[in-house]
């Protein structure tokens, strides 16, 4: 069975501080993980996705994430947070086929000028 | 090129009221789906179909009700609305690795 726990509801940085959004997930596949935004009433942009390339996955704006199978997570970062960030982030992983996508329950980034 | 396109934007119903979502893609994806976002749970699976006359429950089916007659076209229905439906419904196309989401529709049930 599928699962995503984002670890922080809420994760409130400066501007120009780094960002980690915590990912941690449960598969009983190979999985595919991705990355959402969500900015107040939009809908959802996709940030990056992982499907077993390379474990460490460059994304728009800036962000990053590494999926790391022993610990099986997938945090976002991004090394330095801009005003524009500010959004709800959700993580997602899907099943082999991939008509079913698994959501965490997302992060709030709130960024401080 | 539209990608998924979902209507109403905005709807605001009485208990007991009956209504459709649209969702329409011109990507010739598969697979379709129907999620709903509430606070502080993410998105949750409705529904979802793999091809035109098959679709299957998601994790919260129950008061949906769906069909998919063509491979573009994914309708959902709410046949008594219920306060408890009120909520942000997102449809989705996929293929391969990546979903792509509708713009959202915001459905108030009072």
């Amino acid at each position: 069975a599928q699962s995503v726990t984002q670890l922080d509801s809420h994760v409130s940085v400066s501007e120009g501080t780094p960002v980690l959004l915590r990912c941690n997930y449960s598969s009983s596949y190979s999985p595919s993980l991705f990355w959402y935004v969500q900015h107040p009433n939009k809908g959802l942009q996709l940030l990056l996705k992982y499907t077993s390339a390379a474990t460490l996955v460059k994304g728009i704006n800036g962000f990053e994430a590494e999926f790391k199978k022993s610990e099986t997570s997938f945090h976002l970062t991004k090394p330095s947070a801009h005003m524009s960030d500010a959004a709800e982030y959700f993580c997602v992983v899907s099943e082999g086929n991939f008509n079913k996508f698994y959501f965490g329950s997302g992060t709030k980034l709130n960024v401080k000028p | 090129n539209a990608g998924v396109t979902q209507t109403p934007k905005f709807q605001v119903l009485k208990t007991g009221q009956s209504m459709t979502l649209q969702c329409a893609q011109d990507m010739n994806h598969e697979y379709m789906s129907w999620y709903r976002q509430d606070p502080g749970m993410g998105l949750r699976l409705i529904h979802y179909s793999v091809g035109a006359g098959i679709t299957d429950q998601g994790e919260v089916p129950n008061g949906y009700n769906v069909s998919r007659s063509t491979t573009e076209d994914f309708p959902l229905r709410l046949l008594s609305a219920a306060p408890s439906q009120t909520s942000v419904y997102f449809c989705a196309s996929s293929r391969g690795t990546t979903i792509y989401f509708g713009e959202g529709s915001w459905l108030t049930v009072v």
